[in-house]
């Protein structure tokens, strides 16, 4: 039973544009997100995060964008640049260390 | 810091054998985490220790997985026997609690090892 969801397993997108990458999670108790990228043959590396008291985080390039109603997170890239194709993960939790990830979605950036 | 170790790399065996995968966290980290990822599932959470101890293996699929971390800087995933559907990347993390910050760490991943089963 997959409490997090990442439904467009793959993006491409125009160097330059922006990126959307969505998540949906089903556990009304989660109060913590995270995105996770993850490059080919390496271990997935913290991205960025965003507590369920905000609606909104930003870091450089990077914003995440939560809605708690619709149990929906997402991460905006602006502007994409060809070093951001990798696969990014989408991760919740709960009052805990434990996260749980979504399948993966693999984004190109097209130069 | 080296960050996580995992080792081997990648792994080729046969169905019906013994397969043993290996982590070192980073020194200090408290919590230990062994993950499989796979097209289908993503990320799935196997087991995750803490201060040596297994605190949650509910994601273990079956009893042919087990875990053991005999130490705070060593701990090791063990298949037997294998199966064709173990075949996946299995990935190691570790974290810290540190007193009066945020419950949520940030989990440090290793390079994850490859697992194939023939």
């Amino acid at each position: 039973d997959q409490q997090v969801k990442q439904n467009s397993p793959s993006l491409s997108v125009q160097e330059g544009r922006i990126s959307i990458l969505n998540c949906d999670y089903t556990n009304s108790m989660f109060d913590y997100f995270l995105w996770y990228k993850k490059y080919p043959a390496e271990g997935p590396t913290f991205l960025i995060s965003i507590s369920s008291i905000k609606d909104k985080n930003e870091d450089g390039r990077f914003t995440v964008f939560l809605n708690k109603s619709a149990k929906h997170l997402s991460l905006h890239i602006v502007p994409s640049q060809p070093g951001d194709s990798a696969v990014y993960f989408c991760a919740a939790s709960a009052f805990g260390n434990q996260f749980y990830f979504g399948t993966g979605t693999s984004l190109t950036v097209i130069p | 810091d080296a960050g996580v170790i995992q080792s081997p790399r990648h792994e080729v065996t046969e169905m019906g054998q013994e397969v043993t995968l290996r982590c070192k966290p980073i020194s200090g980290h408290d919590y230990l985490f062994w993950y499989r990822q796979t097209m289908m599932r993503g990320l799935e959470l196997l087991i995750y220790f803490n201060n040596n101890v297994p605190i949650d293996d509910s994601g273990m699929p079956e009893d042919r997985f087990s875990a053991k971390m005999p130490n705070a800087s060593f701990s090791t995933l063990k298949i037997q026997p294998s199966e064709p559907r173990d075949s996946a990347v299995y990935f190691c993390a570790s974290s810290s609690r540190s007193s009066g910050q945020s419950s949520y760490n940030e989990q440090f991943f290793g390079p994850g090892t490859r697992l194939t089963v023939l």
